[in-house]
């Protein structure tokens, strides 16, 4: 199994900055990998798959980078609506996901 | 608009079963492969299940793998999910998603349910 590590665990950040989160895979897997926002009480919302393509209706404050087993997600202006959980997921082999990086106002 | 629906979801006692179903409308259902994902409670996402647009190709994580059985039916634009031996591991919110890509497997989930819970405990 592949084993995705996100860091950090928790990222404050005050509105209108930068938000960097990062992904690393255990093992290469290529660009199939994915970025999901989670809310409280909300299912996942896909942001970015194949490492850096925008899901349809994504603002392109988010975008994704990375390639083999390092990856980021950057939210260039974090919004008040972009305070959330953000998970990786790899989808190369079976598909695994990071534990997650939870983006809180600073 | 894409809406998938989940349900059959409850609270079951250890070592018994539970059938969840998902609704789905708004897209070309026998087009797409479908997925399940949970979620534990206060825990992260877990791809627990995958099946191809025509059923040709399923896979199971390894933490289910003998005990639950995935299913779709495109007739009625409806997936399934049969779990047997429950545990209460698999005590979690269980979603429903569609994959991101016509006749593939490509396990990116574009459109996610709200979910079901299932609660295993005695």
């Amino acid at each position: 199994e592949i084993v995705m590590t996100q860091s950090p665990a928790t990222l404050s950040v005050s509105p209108g900055e930068r938000a960097t989160l990062s992904c690393r895979a255990s093992q290469s897997v290529s660009s199939n990998l994915a970025w999901y926002q989670q809310k409280p009480g909300q299912a996942p919302r896909l942001l970015i798959y194949g490492a850096s393509t925008r899901a349809t209706g994504i603002p392109a404050r988010f975008s994704g980078s990375g390639s083999g087993t390092e990856f980021t997600l950057t939210i260039s202006s974090l919004q008040s609506e972009d305070f959330a959980v953000y998970y990786c997921q790899q989808y190369n082999n079976w598909p695994t996901f990071g534990q997650g990086t939870k983006v809180e106002i600073k | 608009e894409v809406q998938l629906v989940e349900s059959g979801g409850g609270l079951v006692q250890p070592g018994r079963s539970l059938r969840l179903s998902c609704a789905a409308s708004g897209f070309t259902f026998d087009d797409y492969a479908m997925h399940w994902v949970r979620q534990a409670p206060g825990k992260g996402l877990e791809w627990v299940s995958g099946i191809s647009w025509n059923s040709g190709s399923i896979g199971y994580a390894d933490s289910v793998k003998g005990r639950f059985t995935i299913s779709r039916d495109n007739a009625k634009n409806s997936l399934y999910l049969q779990m047997n031996s429950l545990r209460a591991e698999d005590t979690a919110l269980y979603y429903c998603a569609k994959d991101l890509h016509k006749y593939s497997s490509s396990s990116v989930g574009d459109y996610w349910g709200q979910g079901t819970l299932v609660t295993v405990s005695s």
